[in-house]
């Protein structure tokens, strides 16, 4: 069975930064991209970015919004993807979802975790 | 950016009901169109992906239609579990991933 599970969310100050993971277990982790994806309260969803596997170079891609700010990397070996996130704004106040899949990059989905950006 | 305009943004309808939701991209994304289903308090679930390709598990009354910039989700018999809110999504090759705005369904 395919799992992604978020960790790391919480209260964070405006400017400070976070590291969510989202570990992966039930398929071959470093064959597939992986995508993150945020749903501010009450709001619809928004694409956060995406982390390529090795064997399509392992490079990145970010929304306009969190360029500059975000990264995301992976570690293959403990099938976790990772998002940096630093600068952080009010605006970035979101559930988080890691998304990953076999056949499309969004076969599955974390439970989400979230991020309050708050003084 | 690709705009995705979906329609309509709630939708009230009773069980047994067909149900049609859709969604107008700004420009041709081909077939590069997915459907999500949220429940509230819970993750997305991609119900259809490539416009018309049912995901494993998901019930045969849910399907899609479309290219190009026209796309079409159908519950065939609405059944009380398919109360949430509908999104469709594209993803061109054309960065960023955009969405529609959702489409909450409701029993009447």
């Amino acid at each position: 069975e395919v799992q992604l599970v978020e960790s790391g969310g919480g209260l964070v100050q405006p400017g400070r930064s976070l590291r969510l993971s989202c570990t992966a277990s039930g398929f071959t982790f470093g064959d597939y991209a992986m995508s993150w994806f945020r749903q501010a309260p009450g709001k619809g969803l928004e694409w956060v970015g995406f982390i390529r596997s090795k064997a399509y170079g392992g490079t990145t891609e970010y929304a306009a919004s969190v360029k500059g700010r975000f990264t995301i990397s992976r570690d293959d070996s403990k099938s976790i993807a990772y998002l940096q996130m630093n600068s952080l704004k009010t605006e970035d106040t979101a559930v988080y979802y890691c998304t990953g899949g076999t056949v499309t990059p969004f076969d599955y989905w974390g439970q989400g975790t979230l991020v309050t950006v708050s003084s | 950016d690709i705009q995705m305009t979906q329609s309509p943004s709630s939708l009230s309808a009773s069980v047994g009901d067909r149900v049609t939701i859709t969604c107008q991209a700004s420009q041709d994304i081909s077939n590069y169109l997915n459907w999500y289903q949220q429940k509230p308090g819970k993750a997305p679930k991609l119900l259809i992906y490539d416009a018309s390709n049912l995901e494993t598990g998901v019930p045969s009354r849910f399907s899609g239609s479309g290219s190009g910039t026209d796309f079409t989700f159908t519950i065939s018999s609405l059944q009380p579990e398919d109360i949430a809110t509908y999104y469709c999504q594209q993803y061109d090759n054309l960065l960023p991933y955009t969405f529609g705005q959702g489409t909450k369904l409701e029993i009447k």
